[in-house]
């Protein structure tokens, strides 16, 4: 099974700032890479696929980059609507796996 | 607008067995593969099983082979998971999707919580 690894686990950020969160993938998964934003007590939501694509409807401040086994999700200008707990997954490979998520906290 | 509304959760025992249903509308549902990811309460995503448009093809990970059915009646544009063999580490919620496979589960569900306990 693919690993994949998140960072950090939990990070704090003042409003306005940006923030980047990392996703190290086992083996190389060829920018088969989605991030999901989970609001508290919500569903997930996609914002990103194929490791830079924007979802329809996801503010332009969210953006993804990476390739082979690096991706990374960064927020530009962050607001207070962000606050929420991201994953990212690769479906590259049977099983479908998820990082185990950043928790993103207003400062 | 598009909507997958899930039903059937709830308390059961260990061993016993429990069907889930989601209900999509809004979209032309005979187009879209169909997964269904839970979430342990307190902890993150897993993947539990997938079906393509037409129902010819199931995929599931290790830890629900088996036990696990996942099927769909794309008259009814319905999906569901028969669960088996129910065990106390199945508790979750669980989330109907509509899977774009590589463009990622752009639609959820509400979530419908199965708990297994005696």
């Amino acid at each position: 099974d693919i690993q994949m690894t998140q960072s950090p686990a939990s990070l704090s950020a003042s409003l306005g700032e940006t923030v980047t969160i990392e996703c190290l993938a086992s083996e190389d998964i060829y920018s088969n890479l989605a991030w999901y934003q989970q609001k508290p007590g919500k569903s997930p939501q996609l914002l990103i696929y194929y490791a830079n694509s924007l979802n329809d409807g996801v503010p332009s401040r969210f953006s993804g980059s990476g390739s082979g086994t690096q991706y990374s999700l960064k927020i530009n200008s962050l607001q207070s609507e962000d606050v929420s707990i991201y994953f990212c997954q690769q479906n590259y490979d049977s099983p479908y796996t998820f990082g185990a998520g950043t928790k993103l906290e207003l400062k | 607008e598009v909507q997958l509304v899930e039903s059937g959760g709830g308390l059961v025992q260990p061993g016993r067995s429990l069907k889930l249903s989601c209900v999509a509308s809004g979209f032309t549902f005979n187009n879209y593969w169909m997964t269904w990811i839970r979430q342990a309460p307190g902890k993150g995503l897993e993947w539990v099983a997938s079906i393509t448009n037409t129902g010819g093809s199931t995929y599931y990970p290790d830890s629900v082979k088996g036990r696990f059915t996942i099927s769909r009646d794309n008259a009814k544009s319905t999906l569901y998971l028969q669960m088996n063999s129910l065990r106390s580490e199945d508790t979750a919620t669980y989330y109907c999707t509509r899977d774009r496979i590589i463009r990622g589960f752009d639609y959820w569900g509400q979530g419908v919580m199965v708990t297994v306990s005696s």
